[in-house]
């Protein structure tokens, strides 16, 4: 059982290139979720999907696109990279909306 | 407006002395209280999940209590290994927050022996 995963671990992209980083989990949840994390500050939502075939934006979503993929898959796209986007980016995942959500280990992304 | 606050924002304890992180949230309709253990380089590790005022929940050293204003972690006899960033997140009960988890921004732990 290996909980959330996370690919890449780590990226570095030039302003303007794209990338979707890949999330899945193996825990049968319905709900699954982006965040970004940045120095100094909380964890922020970009995007969530409370069951599959739903997304919805969060705290943060300019910038970003999500897909839903299945019930396990939940990817985040940057469709043209900027600096600001330079973040710790986790993936979470919860049974339903309203219970506790599991983290995956987070990709690096670095945008020069 | 800052949904949740923790202080302090560092705290360095020596092995064995005990103290206590703070949690401070103004979300309306409370739906639930979390707190979560964040290593360096990992994502955040789920403690405790709180839903009213007088609840605790409890995991070997650490003891989560809540009010209608706060929570604490509690942190008996600290070891080394405790040694961590705690986060704390609350979720919302109605119109804009309604489902959503606000994080703070943690208290980062550091336990010397």
């Amino acid at each position: 059982n290996a909980g959330v995963t996370q690919t890449p671990k780590f990226q570095v992209l030039k302003t303007g290139q794209s990338m979707t980083l890949q999330c899945a989990q193996d825990m049968n949840h319905n709900s699954m979720y982006w965040y970004r994390q940045d120095p100094g500050m909380g964890l922020r939502l970009i995007y969530y999907s409370a069951s599959e075939g739903t997304t919805d934006k969060g705290e943060v979503p300019n910038g970003y696109n999500v897909s839903r993929l299945n019930k396990r898959e939940f990817s985040l796209r940057l469709e043209s990279a900027a600096p600001s986007q330079t973040s710790v980016y986790f993936c979470a995942s919860s049974e339903r909306s309203s219970n506790e959500q599991f983290f995956g280990p987070g990709t690096r992304l670095t945008v020069l | 407006e800052d949904q949740v606050t923790q202080s302090p924002e560092a705290l360095r304890l020596q092995e064995g002395e005990s103290s206590s992180l703070n949690c401070s949230y103004t979300v309306s309709g409370l739906r639930g209280l979390f707190w979560y253990r964040q290593d360096p380089g990992k994502g955040p590790e789920f403690l405790f999940t709180l839903y009213s005022a007088g609840e605790e929940k409890e995991k070997e050293r650490l003891k989560a209590t809540l009010t209608k204003k706060e929570s604490f972690l509690h942190i008996t006899a600290p070891k080394p290994e405790d040694s961590a960033t705690y986060l704390c997140a609350v979720r919302g009960g109605r119109g804009s927050t309604l489902g959503r988890l606000y994080f703070g921004r943690g208290t980062q732990l550091t336990v010397w022996p």
